[in-house]
């Protein structure tokens, strides 16, 4: 089963972009890599969700190299409503199991 | 509001005892999933259902079962609680064709368990 971690806590200021990262070395070849938005006391909000290289939306973009073995959540001009917990959840493939990341708690300040 | 309902919003009980969780998901969507919040095991899935049939399976525990009935509700019963079941308890579903565990899901608000 893929173990995944991130770092525990981020900072950041109102308007800078923000990269959290996410390492998932037993990444299965058909494991997707998705992420996860959580406020207090709410469900986990889904973000974005990608297999390879880059994806970008209109909240975030995520980067993944060719190894796949990490992932990267990038959110561009972050504001205080950005202030949450965010995830990665790794599987869905070919063991239909999927691990969430240990989360990151990003406090963005005025 | 994602949509996916879930009732209670909280629930106490005493160890021993059986509790059932209920969820119903996104109108349309087939898969329902199954997931366990507590601040030691941080966020970690359980089950999936799909149209029914059981779909993949995580760490779910065999005094926990659930099931997906006829209407595409869901139940998670946990039974012989102990103090450590303690925690959120998520329900999400997905549109994905297929039953596929790996698409995007809609969480509902969750379920607070406490076990006395």
């Amino acid at each position: 089963l893929a173990k995944t971690t991130q770092p525990i806590s981020m900072d950041s200021y109102e308007g800078q972009e923000v990269n959290i990262t996410c390492s998932h070395n037993n990444i299965a070849t058909n494991d997707y890599i998705t992420w996860y938005q959580q406020f207090p006391s709410q469900g986990p909000r889904f973000i974005i969700q990608g297999y390879k290289t880059k994806v970008t939306n209109e909240v975030a973009s995520l980067f993944i190299p060719a190894d796949r073995k990490s992932s990267t959540l990038s959110l561009p001009r972050v504001s205080l409503s950005d202030t949450a917990v965010y995830y990665c959840l790794v599987g869905g493939g070919d063991t239909d199991k999927l691990i969430f990341g240990t989360g990151t708690r990003l406090q963005v300040f005025p | 509001d994602s949509g996916v309902t879930q009732t209670p919003k909280h629930l106490i009980t005493a160890t021993g005892q059986r509790v059932t969780l209920r969820c119903s998901p996104r109108s349309g969507d087939l898969s329902v999933y199954w997931y366990q919040q507590s601040l030691d095991q941080g966020l970690q899935f359980l089950i999936q259902y799909y149209n029914g049939e059981e779909r993949a399976k995580g760490n779910i525990l065999e005094r926990f079962s659930a099931q997906q009935f006829p209407d595409l509700h869901s139940e998670l019963n946990l039974s012989s609680l102990e103090l450590g079941d303690s925690a959120l308890y998520f329900c999400a579903s997905s549109a994905a064709s297929g039953g596929y565990p790996g698409n995007e899901q809609f969480f509902g608000p969750g379920t607070r368990l406490t076990v006395l």
